[in-house]
Order: structure tokens, then C-alpha cells, then sequence
């Protein structure tokens, strides 16, 4: 079984600040995680993703996770948020053997404030 | 735009109907999964069919099926439809059932809401 725990629900940053969306991780095999945002309205779109090869990730608009097997995490970051990236923010795992589905966490919506 | 389609965007139905959603995958994509998001329940996975065949089953009520056709177009049947069935429902698809970490790419969902 795997599942997945995003601290906090929303989170609140200034424009310029840095960005740090939580997530870890519970699963019986090596995990594969990803992140995904979610603008209003519209369907998920992949930021990163993480298939054990190297534990730093890079992803699109300037936001990269490090995955901690010891500490069973893969926070999001991001240096200096932009008003574009107000949105909701979701973690996910799904099984490197076995079933490919994702195991979604409860998301984080992210305000930006100018 | 992802390339997954979904038909239609918004549907308004009453308790006790049935209805079906479309999903068309990203052109070679054999994969189709679909999830349903709800306030409650958060996003969950239904099930998933690999060319033609389920593959994977999840949270899926037995109200609810689906299929996967021969040009690789999914459908979801809802019946008996309860006020709790009001969800968005994304389809996603990727390449394969796969042995790596295939990205799944989203559709824009179909809004239902039962009245």
C-alpha cells in the first residue's frame, strides 16, 4: 500500500519569496513521485518526477524536489515565486513494480501575494 | 494542452440517471486511466485499461464501469447516480502499462454534477 501527506493546505508567500510545498511518502517498494499543478479550471500538468535516478529533480517553471529516502520526503521548492505559480499543488506515488495508478495526496493551494 | 480529450465538459443530470463520459488518449498512448475528484474524497484512481484490456482497478464503485475501444478511446458509464457522485472526472493516459515511471498526461476533466 502507498500513500502520500501534503503539510498544509494552503500555504501563503510573498511575490520574490522562496517556495516550499511539503510532501512525504509511504510505500512497500521503491516509489516513484511526481508533482503536479492543478490553475483553476483546468487538468493536471506534471512539474517533475522522480524514477531513482538522480535524487535532485528538475522540473518545468523553475521548481525542483529532492527526494529523502530517510526521511521519506519530496518537498517541492522553488527560489522566487511568481504570481503565475498561485495554484493548487498536488504530490503523488506510484509503485516502480506493479500497479502504475497514482496515489494522490490531499493537495496545497499556494497564494501568492504581490 | 495535454492532448488527452475529454467530451463532454459540463454535464447536469439528476439522481438515478446514467450517463457516459469520453476520453480520447494522446495520439500512441495505449494506457487510459481515470480518477475522480471530489471535495471529500480528494483525487482517486478508478481504474485503468492497457490496450483494450483493464489493467488496474481502484476506488471504483460497482455502479460505475468503463471499457477501452479499439482505436483506444475510453468510456465511463455512471449509473444509479447519487448527489455524491458529483465530481470532476479527468481521464489521463500514458504510453504503456510500462515497466518505467510513464508520464500521465491529463485531460481537462468533465464536471458532473447531479441534481
Amino acid at each position: 500500500a502507498q500513500s502520500v501527506t501534503q503539510l498544509g493546505s494552503h500555504v501563503s508567500v510573498s511575490e520574490g519569496a522562496l517556495v516550499l510545498l511539503r510532501c512525504n511518502y509511504s510505500s512497500s517498494v521503491p516509489p516513484y513521485l511526481f508533482w503536479y499543478v492543478q490553475y483553476p479550471n483546468q487538468g493536471l500538468q506534471l512539474l517533475l518526477k522522480y524514477t531513482s535516478a538522480a535524487t535532485l529533480v528538475k522540473g518545468i517553471n523553475g521548481f525542483e524536489a529532492e527526494f529523502k529516502k530517510s526521511e521519506t520526503s519530496f518537498h517541492l521548492t522553488k527560489p522566487s515565486a511568481h504570481m503565475s505559480d498561485a495554484a493548487e499543488y498536488f504530490c503523488a506515488v506510484s509503485e516502480s513494480t506493479g500497479r502504475r495508478a497514482l496515489t494522490f495526496g490531499s493537495g496545497t493551494r499556494l497564494q501568492v501575494q504581490p | 494542452d495535454s492532448g488527452v480529450t475529454q467530451t463532454p465538459k459540463h454535464l447536469i443530470t439528476a439522481t438515478g440517471q446514467r450517463v457516459t463520459l469520453r476520453c480520447s488518449p494522446r495520439s500512441g498512448d495505449l494506457s487510459v486511466y481515470w480518477y475522480q475528484q471530489s471535495l471529500d474524497q480528494g483525487l482517486q484512481f478508478l481504474i485503468q485499461y492497457y490496450n483494450g484490456e483493464e489493467r488496474a482497478k481502484g476506488n471504483i464503485l460497482e455502479r460505475f464501469s468503463a471499457q477501452q475501444f479499439p482505436d483506444l478511446h475510453s468510456e465511463l458509464n455512471l449509473s444509479s447516480l447519487e448527489l455524491g457522485d458529483s465530481a470532476l472526472y479527468f481521464c489521463a493516459s500514458s504510453v504503456a502499462a510500462g515497466q518505467s515511471a510513464d508520464t500521465q498526461y491529463f485531460g481537462p476533466g468533465t464536471r458532473l454534477t447531479v441534481l
